[in-house]
């Protein structure tokens, strides 16, 4: 299995500009996640799907941001409009579901918001 | 507070030392504890997972040990290489999947 792919590996924008950040978890995983790291806070969840539904979503910033899961080898976190403090790195993870399991990580999207 | 508290913030050693990585916690309900390996600019990935009931586990030259009581854990390294060079991340977990506390690292530097 090729792992949880991410895409862009690198993103820059401008200020006001929508960003689109992508998602491909491991085939057969019903647990999503999305993270932001940054130097000052590490690792944040932001959104936690199951089985393609938005369980938590309390960590997501302000209404920019959303997430969808449409099926379940794919998913999206969109910030509209972008701002320079969004900049960070986004990860995307999943995992066979319970609370035990390992959980696998993308390489994650570099986001800088200029 | 942050409920995962690592220590040291940043470590150097030579290759080829051991080093121990701590982390202490105070989340509760405890449902598990990870250990993940971040190596620059890359996801983190997991080294090690203790249930409430597990006491140590290992993964190569890695060994992590749990103290439920105290709420203490610790990673060792053994004949540490350049490779480990990465930032180590103690997670703690409560009952449900969305509710990970993450800690902030040890960053660990081996120098030749």
């Amino acid at each position: 299995d090729a792992g949880v792919i991410q895409s862009p590996r690198h993103e820059v924008t401008e200020m006001g500009q929508e960003v689109t950040l992508r998602c491909k978890p491991i085939s057969g995983h019903n647990s999503l996640f999305w993270y932001r790291q940054t130097m000052m806070r590490g690792l944040e969840l932001l959104i936690y799907f199951n089985n393609n539904v938005p369980i938590d979503d309390s960590g997501m910033p302000e209404d920019r941001f959303s997430a969808k899961m449409p099926n379940a080898s794919f998913s999206t976190l969109k910030i509209q409009p972008s701002e320079p403090r969004d900049s960070a790195v986004y990860f995307c993870a999943s995992s066979l579901g319970t609370v035990n399991e390992k959980l696998f990580f993308g390489s994650g999207t570099q986001l800088s918001v200029l | 507070k942050n409920q995962v508290e690592q220590s040291p913030q940043s470590l150097i050693i030579l290759e080829g030392k051991n080093c121990t990585l701590q982390c202490n916690y105070t989340v509760s309900p405890f449902s598990n504890l990870r250990w993940y390996k971040q190596d620059t600019g890359r996801g983190p990935v997991s080294l090690t997972i203790m249930t409430f009931s597990e006491n140590t586990k290992s993964n190569g030259r890695y060994t992590a040990t749990l103290d439920a009581d105290t709420k203490q854990s610790s990673l060792h390294i053994t004949a540490s290489q350049l490779s480990d060079s990465a930032s180590y991340i103690c997670v703690v977990s409560g009952y449900n999947n969305n509710d990970m506390r993450f800690g902030a690292g040890t960053r660990l530097t081996v120098k030749p």
